[in-house]
C-alpha cells in the first residue's frame, strides 16, 4: 500500500519567513496530494490540493509543488504569520479510482514566532 | 458554506462497552470516510463508503467496527466491544468525487 514520508517533524521560522514542507510517497498510481492544516484540537482543514497532471499550484501565500517522477511534492508557505502556527499534514490517494482513501504523512510542527 | 457536522464531541465508555459516533456529510457528497487520529499522531484511514456498500477498509476496521447510512443525512460508525487502544479522536469526512475530502470537527472516545 501507499506509504507517504514527511519532513521535518517541526519548523521553527521567523514570522515573514517562507516555511517549506516536504513529502514523499511509494505508490506511482497516486494521483491526487492535498495538504491540510490542523490547529490544536480542531479538524484538519484543507489548504491547498494538486493532481498529477499539475506540476505546481499557487494560492497567495501558499504553494504546492509535484515531482511526478521522483514522487514528492512540498508545500512552500510566505511570509508566514504567527496564525499560520498548526500542524500540516500532507496525503495522497488514488482520487477517485480507489474511492479516495487518503494516506497521510507524519505530520509538521510548524511554529511561527512574532 | 456546508460542513460535516458530527456528534457526539466527546465519549466516554467502558471498556467492553458498544459505541456509536454520528456524521452528518455534506448533503450532495456521495463519498464518506472515518479516519481516527490517536493523540500526537498522524490520521489513520479506517474505512471509505460508497453506493450504500463498504468500498475499502483499513487493517483497523475489524469485525468490532461496523459503519452504517441509516437514512439519507446520517453515517454512523459503530464499535462493538470498545477497547482501551480505541481511544481517539475519530473524524468522519466527506466528497463529492472521490478526491476532495472535507472533515468533521472530530468525536474524541476516551474508553476507560
Amino acid at each position: 500500500g501507499e506509504n507517504v514520508e514527511q519532513h521535518p517533524s517541526t519548523l521553527s521560522v521567523q514570522e515573514g519567513d517562507s516555511a517549506v514542507i516536504k513529502c514523499t510517497y511509494s505508490d506511482s498510481a497516486s494521483n491526487y496530494f492535498p495538504w491540510y492544516k490542523q490547529e490544536l484540537g480542531k479538524r484538519p482543514q484543507l489548504i491547498i490540493d494538486i493532481r498529477s497532471n499539475v506540476g505546481e499550484k499557487k494560492d497567495q501565500r501558499i504553494a504546492v509543488t509535484l515531482n511526478k517522477t521522483a514522487k514528492h511534492f512540498s508545500l512552500h508557505i510566505t511570509e508566514t504569520q504567527p496564525e499560520d502556527s498548526a500542524v500540516y499534514f500532507c496525503a495522497a490517494s488514488r482520487g477517485g479510482t480507489s474511492y479516495g482513501k487518503l494516506t497521510f504523512g507524519q505530520g509538521t510542527i510548524l511554529t511561527v514566532h512574532p | 458554506e456546508p460542513e460535516v457536522t458530527q456528534t457526539p464531541s466527546h465519549q466516554v465508555t467502558q471498556m467492553g462497552q458498544e459505541v456509536i459516533l454520528r456524521c452528518v456529510p455534506i448533503s450532495n457528497h456521495l463519498y464518506f470516510y472515518w479516519y481516527r487520529q490517536i493523540l500526537g499522531q498522524k490520521v489513520e484511514f479506517l474505512v471509505s463508503f460508497y453506493n450504500n456498500e463498504i468500498s475499502e477498509k483499513s487493517e483497523i476496521f475489524d469485525d468490532q467496527f461496523s459503519v452504517e447510512r441509516p437514512d439519507g443525512s446520517n453515517f454512523t460508525l459503530k464499535i462493538r466491544s470498545t477497547k482501551l487502544e480505541d481511544s481517539a479522536m475519530y473524524f468522519c469526512a466527506s466528497s463529492r468525487s472521490g478526491d476532495t475530502q472535507y472533515f468533521g470537527p472530530g468525536t474524541r472516545l476516551t474508553v476507560l
